[in-house]
């Protein structure tokens, strides 16, 4: 099982500013990572796959990086709407696996 | 565009089983594009990968759940179902319908997420 490991587990951040989110795989993953979006009281919304591609409809503010083991999930210019928790995927190998999430908060 | 929704009890009691359905509108769920994920959430916790199964009829499994857990399709009703034996307190949470894209061109076309069935084990 590949273990995957997220940091922070909470960011603080202001309103305009930008915030860096990393996930970090036991293994190499050939670039078969996703980034979601949860609110509170609804189901994850697919941010981005294959490492940095942007789902549809979710704004360009909104970025992927990394390669192997150490991804990144840049959020520039943020916005009210986008205090929520963020959770990375890898669907390189079965079994699927998450990251424990990190909570990105006002500041 | 597929759209997915939860259907099942609400409150299980300890040792019985639980039994979930997702139905798939939108779109025929024996395509090879996608996986048919179910996906669980504990009271205040992160997500829990429980299974996959693919139209051929492969199926992937947790491995701490896999003896309890049995995914099927019925493609006569659109439907994806999903069985956990001998359920306890641990099993209580929501549990979610989701794809993921069996390649990498299909994943712009995944529908979104089941809202989600809130499950309570409980006697």
């Amino acid at each position: 099982e590949i273990l995957m490991t997220q940091s922070p587990d909470t960011l603080s951040v202001s309103p305009g500013e930008r915030a860096t989110l990393s996930c970090r795989a036991g293994q190499s993953l050939s670039n078969n990572l996703a980034w979601y979006q949860q609110k509170p009281g609804q189901a994850p919304r697919l941010l981005i796959y294959q490492t940095s591609t942007r789902a549809p409809g979710i704004p360009a503010k909104f970025s992927g990086s990394g390669s192997g083991t150490d991804f990144t999930l840049t959020i520039s210019g943020l916005q009210s709407e986008d205090f929520a928790v963020y959770y990375c995927q890898q669907y390189n190998k079965w079994p699927i696996t998450f990251g424990q999430g990190t909570r990105l908060d006002f500041k | 565009q597929l759209q997915l929704q939860e259907s099942g009890p609400g409150l299980v009691k300890p040792s019985e089983t639980l039994s979930l359905t997702c139905t798939v509108a939108g779109g025929s769920i024996n395509t090879d594009k996608f996986y048919w994920d179910w996906i669980r959430q504990p009271p205040g916790k992160g997500l829990e990968w429980v299974g996959s199964i693919y139209y051929d009829g492969s199926t992937y499994h947790n491995s701490s759940l896999k003896s309890r857990v049995t995914i099927s399709v019925d493609t006569s009703k659109n439907q994806l179902s999903l069985k956990l034996t001998s359920v306890t307190a641990a099993d209580t949470g929501v549990y979610y319908c989701a794809t993921h894209g069996a390649y990498d061109v299909v994943w712009g076309s995944s529908p979104d997420w089941g809202q989600g069935t809130r499950v309570t084990v409980s006697s």
